[in-house]
C-alpha cells in the first residue's frame, strides 16, 4: 500500500499570499495524483488530477506539479473562500489512497 | 447537472447491518465506476469499495473486506452499500463518489454524505 503524507499540516497565510501544499508517496505514483478541497460540513471537491490538470470549473490561481513521489500544490493568491483542507490521492497502485490532509488558515 | 444523494444513515448498535443508497441524476450512471469514501469524525479520507458501471466487478479495502457489499441498480441509477457486522471504528460520514472516467478512482463529483454512528 502506498503512503501518501502531506505536509504541512497546517499552513498560515494571509489573503492574496502564496501558499504551497506538499505530497510524498512512499513509491512512485507517476502522475496519477489528484487534489482535493473540503470546506466543514461539505464533501471534497475535486481540484487538480494527473498532477497538473485543473478540474472543471477550478480557478487558475490553483495549480498542481510534481511526478514520481513528490508533488505540491499551489495556490498563488489566497482568497478567503481558499481557506480550507486539502487532501491528496493517489490513483496509480491499488488501493487508492488519500494524504492526511493540510488545513490552509487564515494568518 | 451532476447530483449524487446519498441516504440511510443512523445510529446502529456494535454487530448490526446498515444499507446505505446513493441516487444519481445528470449523467449516464450505468457508464461509470461508483465509490464508497468515509471520513471517521475529525479525521481523513478513506477510500473502501468501489464498483465498475456494468456491476459485473466490485473491490474491497481489508478493513471491510466480508462485511460490506457494494451494489448498483442501473435501471434505478442508484448505488447500495450493505453494511454488516458494524464496529465502532466504521463510525464516519459515509460518501459515494462518481469515478471521473469508467476506471480511474479519480472522484469528480461526491454526495453530500451520509453520517453512520456506530454505538451502544
Amino acid at each position: 500500500e502506498v503512503v501518501m503524507t502531506q505536509s504541512p499540516a497546517t499552513l498560515s497565510v494571509s489573503p492574496g499570499e502564496r501558499g504551497t501544499l506538499s505530497c510524498r508517496a512512499s513509491q512512485t505514483v507517476n502522475s496519477k495524483l489528484a487534489w482535493y478541497q473540503q470546506k466543514p460540513g461539505q464533501a471534497p471537491r475535486l481540484l487538480i488530477y494527473a498532477a497538473s490538470t485543473r478540474a472543471t470549473g477550478i480557478p487558475a490561481r490553483f495549480s498542481g506539479s510534481g511526478s514520481g513521489t513528490e508533488f505540491t500544490l499551489t495556490i498563488s493568491s489566497l482568497q478567503s473562500e481558499d481557506f480550507a483542507l486539502y487532501y491528496c490521492q493517489q490513483y496509480n497502485v491499488w488501493p487508492p489512497g488519500f494524504g492526511g490532509g493540510t488545513k490552509v488558515e487564515i494568518k | 447537472e451532476v447530483q449524487l444523494l446519498e441516504s440511510g444513515g443512523d445510529l446502529v448498535q456494535p454487530g448490526g447491518s446498515l444499507r446505505l443508497s446513493c441516487a444519481a441524476s445528470g449523467f449516464t450512471f450505468s457508464s461509470y465506476a461508483m465509490s464508497w469514501v468515509r471520513q471517521a469524525p475529525g479525521k481523513g479520507l478513506e477510500w473502501f469499495s468501489a464498483i465498475i458501471g456494468s456491476g459485473a466487478s466490485t473491490y474491497y479495502a481489508d478493513s471491510v473486506k466480508g462485511r460490506f457489499t457494494i451494489s448498483r441498480d442501473n435501471s434505478k441509477n442508484t448505488l447500495y452499500l450493505q453494511m454488516n457486522s458494524l464496529r465502532a471504528e466504521d463510525t464516519a460520514v459515509y460518501y459515494c463518489a462518481k469515478d471521473l472516467s469508467n476506471w480511474d478512482l479519480l472522484f469528480d463529483y461526491w454526495g453530500q454524505g451520509t453520517l453512520v454512528t456506530v454505538s451502544s
